[in-house]
């Protein structure tokens, strides 16, 4: 079955930065775009950016442009999200989540997650 | 970017009743493809969220029949047929014609 397992919580001070991964299994890892969105405490969905984990080509949101890096591991079938210049607006809970469609075909949206890994910034 | 707007905020349902959720989009998520690429989700406390409904009416894997989608172009509706203890939770449209990728704002779905 496909599982998604992310990092544990990180604290992190203002200016900092913070990177976490997301290790997939029970499926082609190269096969399908994974998608980043965030989660402020009590608040809704926010969309951060997407990799393809066969070729590692990306695209963010302009939101985050200059501050969010995905990157990828086809050996460890792991992909990370690395965001830099933390604020405390950026307090959330990050998820990765798989695409629902396979790479090749038009990206459609998330259909598995990870757990949600908790990023709080505090000084 | 798109915006996704959800109504009502919250809703209190009585188990074995039906209840409905309505999403409008600022812009016709109709994709030259013929798809409409309209989605929804639950998050349960304390949970990710997990798909409900892909391309406004298919369900996904596992999830139950009394669970339906409907709509076109930007005007969308959730229906659950009997309201059931564990479906309480957040519900969330998305739509993914764009690639930024938007959510609208939820709706807090409580048994009473």
């Amino acid at each position: 079955q496909v599982q998604l397992v992310q990092s544990g919580a990180e604290v992190k001070k203002p200016g900092a930065s913070v990177k976490v991964s997301c290790k997939a299994s029970g499926y082609t890892f190269t096969s399908y775009y994974m998608h980043w969105v965030r989660q402020a405490p009590g608040q809704g969905l926010e969309w951060m950016g997407i990799i393809n984990p066969s070729g590692g080509s990306t695209s963010y949101a302009q939101k985050f442009q200059g501050r969010v890096t995905m990157t990828r591991d086809t050996s460890t079938s792991t992909v990370y999200m690395e965001l830099s210049s933390l604020r405390s607006e950026d307090t959330a809970v990050y998820y990765c989540a798989r695409d629902l469609s396979p790479i090749r075909a038009t990206i459609k949206g998330p259909d598995y997650w990870g757990q949600g890994t908790l990023v709080t910034v505090s000084s | 970017d798109i915006v996704m707007t959800q109504t009502p905020l919250s809703l209190s349902v009585t188990p074995g009743q039906p209840a409905s959720i309505s999403c409008k989009s600022s812009q016709s998520l109709l994709h030259s493809d013929g798809k409409t690429y309209l989605y929804w989700y639950l998050q349960k406390p304390g949970q990710p969220p997990q798909l409900l409904i892909y391309e406004v009416s298919n369900r996904f894997s596992g999830v139950p029949d009394r669970f339906s989608g409907s709509g076109s172009g930007t005007d969308f509706t959730l229906k659950i047929s009997r309201v059931e203890a564990e479906d309480v939770g957040v519900y969330y449209c998305m739509q993914s014609i764009q690639l930024r990728l938007t959510f609208g704002g939820g709706t807090k779905v409580e048994i009473k």
